[in-house]
């Protein structure tokens, strides 16, 4: 099982629509997620750190569920800015203890 | 500029070749990490500095990579006899603090290896 597993997408979603998904991470002992967003041949940038408790960032809220090991976005009202692959990012300890999913593909279409 | 910097942008080279990729992270950044993205695949770990020191190299693919970071700032990736699967793009990022910064990349070095 891969460490960090991802829907690949594209997930094609109209404008102003409600778009979620999920991540899922295999190491347990996982202590800290971020979601970071790519575009198109540009680096990555950190959208947003997903804490214990959830957590919310205007249109965007991030969840964690332990129990399953899985995190999740959610995007509101989406825009055509959203577009772009969103990256889920897991450190399982260590200080090179990053690991990148591959990414979910998501095309906002007018 | 603030950002992280890295150069060459683009850089094609015949199979066989040795490349030096370059990474300036931003100012006060004691922790820098190299990074391979692999066209439509995620982005696989190669290397990463504490300072001056790399506690782990383990991510580099072969013994054909090696990396170093001088005055803890600027760091050089270099891929000696270069092959066609090497061609990807090379991202590097800093961080302030290594376990719990925010990792903060350059644009990378796309490398094409013909």
């Amino acid at each position: 099982r891969k460490e960090v597993e991802q829907d690949p997408g594209p997930f094609n979603v109209p404008e102003g629509a409600t778009v979620a998904f999920n991540c899922t991470y295999s190491n347990s002992a996982s202590q800290s997620f971020f979601w970071y967003r790519q575009d198109c041949r540009k680096e990555p940038k950190l959208l947003m750190s997903v804490y214990s408790s959830g957590n919310e960032d205007g249109r965007f809220t991030a969840q964690l569920n332990r129990a399953s090991q899985y995190i999740s976005l959610l995007i509101r009202d989406s825009k055509l800015s959203d577009s772009a692959t969103y990256l889920c990012v897991v450190r399982s300890g260590g200080a090179d203890g990053l690991t990148f999913g591959k990414g979910t593909h998501l095309i906002i279409q007018p | 500029g603030a950002g992280v910097s890295q150069s060459p942008s683009n850089k094609v080279t015949e199979k066989g070749k040795d490349v030096e990729l370059r990474c300036d992270p931003i100012s006060g950044h004691t922790a820098l990490y190299w990074y391979r993205q692999s066209l439509g695949q995620g982005l696989e770990f190669l290397i990463y500095f504490q300072g001056n020191s790399a506690p782990d190299k383990s991510g580099l693919p072969s013994d054909r990579f090696s990396a170093e970071r001088t005055g803890g700032s600027v760091s050089t990736l270099t891929i000696q006899r270069t092959q066609q699967e090497d061609s990807a793009v090379y991202l590097c990022a800093s961080s302030q603090i290594i376990l719990f910064g925010e990792l903060f990349f350059g644009e990378g070095s796309r490398l094409t290896v013909l």
